[in-house]
């Protein structure tokens, strides 16, 4: 099976300007997570889709929003971008049926987005 | 509400010298545990996971982890260092109830040949 793929790869974008991401899950996944990582803050939940619906959210404000669509691909957009959003993204896929085990998350490569 | 803490933020052993990552948790209810690996410029890897099965739990590249719930540690070992391990590795925890990750602060592993 083909793994989790993220594009872009890499982004620059000016401060203010909004920004979309993109992740295909793995073929069969329903549950797609977004991650931001940053040398200061680390590795940190920003929200969940599955089935199309967003079933948890991390502590971002309302600028970081996101959508899955029912081919279980997911976006995520941030609006009005700001020097502190420069981050690797990284989207995961899972899942998620009735086996605990099956919540276990695969990861694409990221995608960086540098803001200037 | 979950949280991990690594011991330490970086590691350096030897090439064939034993590794040892430390990982503490806490969890309100049984968790799952993992560990990640990332080099690079690369995503996440994941190693080896614990899911309320056996306490012993070997992943991949000859890693294992021990859960141990009295000590409310899951540390990562492997017998004998290769250069190639040289990468960050993060412990997570995931809930009961829902799936979402909590990473730990990451710890960087460094192999000196």
């Amino acid at each position: 099976k083909a793994g989790v793929t993220q594009t872009p790869r890499y982004l620059i974008k000016t401060r203010g300007q909004q920004v979309t991401l993109s992740c295909s899950p793995i073929s069969g996944h329903r549950s797609v997570s977004w991650y931001q990582q940053t040398p200061g803050q680390g590795l940190q939940f920003l929200f969940e889709y599955f089935s199309e619906t967003q079933r948890n959210k991390g502590n971002f404000p309302g600028r970081f929003s996101g959508r899955q669509f029912s081919n279980s691909r997911s976006e995520m957009n941030v609006s009005t971008l700001e020097l502190g959003d420069s981050a690797l993204y990284l989207c995961a896929s899972s899942f998620k049926g009735k086996d605990r085990a099956s919540y276990e998350q695969y990861f694409g490569p990221g995608t960086r987005l540098t803001v200037t | 509400a979950q949280s991990v803490t690594q011991l330490d933020s970086h590691v350096s052993v030897s090439e064939g010298t034993p590794v040892l990552l430390r990982c503490n948790y806490s969890s309100s209810y049984s968790p799952s545990l993992f560990w990640y690996v990332q080099h690079p410029n690369k995503g996440l890897q994941l190693l080896l996971k614990y899911t309320s099965a056996a306490t012993l739990v070997k992943g991949i590249n000859g890693f294992e982890a021990e859960f141990k719930k009295s000590e409310t540690s899951f540390h990562l070992t492997k017998p004998s260092a290769h250069m190639s391990d040289a990468a960050e590795y993060f412990c997570v925890v995931s809930g009961w109830f829902d799936s979402t990750l909590t990473f730990g602060k990451g710890t960087m592993l460094l192999v000196s040949p």
